[in-house]
């Protein structure tokens, strides 16, 4: 059974300060993974969709990195806005049959 | 920009009944899927659908569960005799206008389904 697992769970930050979270899923039988950004109210916003051993991939502040050889993707978010709070979902992609989620980090930014 | 959208925001049934949870996925899009979360846990995939069947389903996805795209636009998620413990978010995902390969899925607002 696939298992994807996010760290922290929850996360408070200062408005202007980086932070970074981990996904990590299994290593083997790998085709994509993608994070989504998920503020309440609203749909799932995609990110990022990584494929390759050493992706980095950036969106304005916001970037990502993946190493499939040891099942884990980095979301790093550089200096931090109240808008950026939302949960900051990961997902494997079972071969375009389904998506395996983690269980989401939730960042409050503090102005 | 194009959107999946969902249909109810909330829908609050009595144990037993039958709700039909509606989704217009993104015109051009060719899978489709449905995933809920339950308060408090991960999002669960349910089923993906495929050239007007399914391709895949999970466990949760049972005989109480069907899934239509009755006319073309439109993707819905049928639910029979529902239990308390369906009570949870569904949302509705579409993703590949020609095939899925390093593709994202696009999410609707979610069906917030409440069994009493």
């Amino acid at each position: 059974i696939l298992n994807v697992e996010q760290s922290p769970q929850s996360l408070h930050v200062q408005e202007g300060d980086s932070t970074n979270f981990t996904c990590s899923f299994p290593s083997s039988n790998f085709y994509a993974l993608h994070w989504y950004r998920w503020e309440t109210a609203k749909s799932p916003e995609a990110l990022f969709v990584m494929t390759l051993n050493g992706d980095e991939k950036k969106k304005g502040r916001i970037s990502a990195t993946l190493n499939t050889k040891e099942g884990y993707s980095y979301l790093y978010i550089k200096g931090s806005q109240p808008e950026d709070s939302a949960t900051y979902l990961c997902a494997c992609d079972n071969y375009g049959q389904n998506f395996v989620f983690g269980p989401g980090t939730r960042l409050s930014v503090l102005p | 920009e194009p959107e999946v959208t969902q249909t109810p925001s909330h829908q609050v049934t009595q144990m037993g009944q039958e709700v039909i949870l509606r989704c217009v996925p993104i015109s051009n899009h060719l899978y489709f899927y449905w995933y809920r979360q339950i308060l408090g846990q991960k999002v669960e995939f349910l089923v993906s659908f495929y050239n007007n069947e399914i391709s895949e389903k999970s466990e949760i996805f049972d005989d109480q569960f069907s899934v239509e795209r009755p006319d073309g636009s439109n993707f819905t998620l049928k639910i029979r005799s529902t239990k308390l413990e369906d009570s949870a978010m569904y949302f509705c995902a579409s993703r590949g206008d020609r095939g899925i390969m390093n593709t994202e899925a696009f999410f609707g607002q979610g069906t917030r389904l409440t069994v009493v």
